[in-house]
């Protein structure tokens, strides 16, 4: 579903390095939320936010920075980047009312070298 | 927290009923199951959810027992594109907040 897109797909880069990953969601909602997945390890949430400039931390919140200053957007910052965050990262968002279902993005795949 | 437990692989023959079953034991009476399905490398998507009834819409059917302890989802005759994880939750809700936590999901291989 086009409505929520994340950019880049692909990033590679080097410890310590700053990384950011996007999302944007087109619908207007107000839940969105950042996962990684590894291997064995299905999805973990990292962070999620109820509404712009509500931010809340999940299971796997270290070293992850998140804000979230417009509805639309909500930028997944990587401080300073380590090897264990290697992973494939999702992003969803869902609407406010109870029982919304997630739509997801595409993910981008984050190698740190 | 309503923990859901699954199988962690299944497998299927193309055009047979895939039934795939999810315990969630400490659900609460007003949470939903949801099921969600992940092909190769793609976001999640979303499939079917429910609270008591058993529901249906084109992707699937979800069956609920009465106690609400365990669900099931067919996929009524699985094709190859059907093999997928799919993932089992409910949903998570401490202090007002939706959260949705998945668990490692069941792979499915649906075999010619």
């Amino acid at each position: 579903d086009a409505g929520i897109t994340q950019s880049p797909r692909y990033k590679i880069t080097e410890t310590g390095r700053q990384v950011t990953l996007m999302c944007h969601q087109t619908w207007s909602h107000s839940y969105m939320f950042w996962y990684r997945q590894d291997l064995g390890h299905g999805l973990r949430l990292i962070y999620y936010s109820a509404a712009a400039d509500i931010t809340d931390k999940g299971e796997v919140p270290d070293g992850y920075v998140v804000s979230r200053s417009k509805t639309e957007n909500f930028p997944l910052t990587l401080e300073s980047a380590t090897r264990s965050q290697t992973s494939v990262y999702f992003c969803a968002s869902s609407a406010f009312r109870t029982n919304e279902k997630l739509f997801f993005g595409s993910g981008t795949q984050l190698s740190v070298l | 927290d309503a923990k859901t437990t699954q199988p962690p692989s299944m497998d299927c023959a193309e055009g047979r009923a895939a039934n795939l079953p999810c315990n969630h034991s400490t659900i609460s009476g007003n949470e939903y199951v949801y099921w969600y399905r992940q092909i190769h490398s793609q976001g999640p998507q979303y499939i079917i959810h429910g609270l008591k009834n058993n529901e249906t819409n084109e992707m699937a059917s979800l069956i609920i027992t009465e106690d609400r302890k365990s669900s099931t989802l067919i996929l009524p005759h699985a094709t190859l594109r059907d093999t997928a994880v799919y993932y089992c939750i409910v949903r998570v809700e401490p202090g007002g907040s939706y959260i949705p936590t998945f668990g490692r999901g069941t792979s499915l291989i649906v075999h010619p």
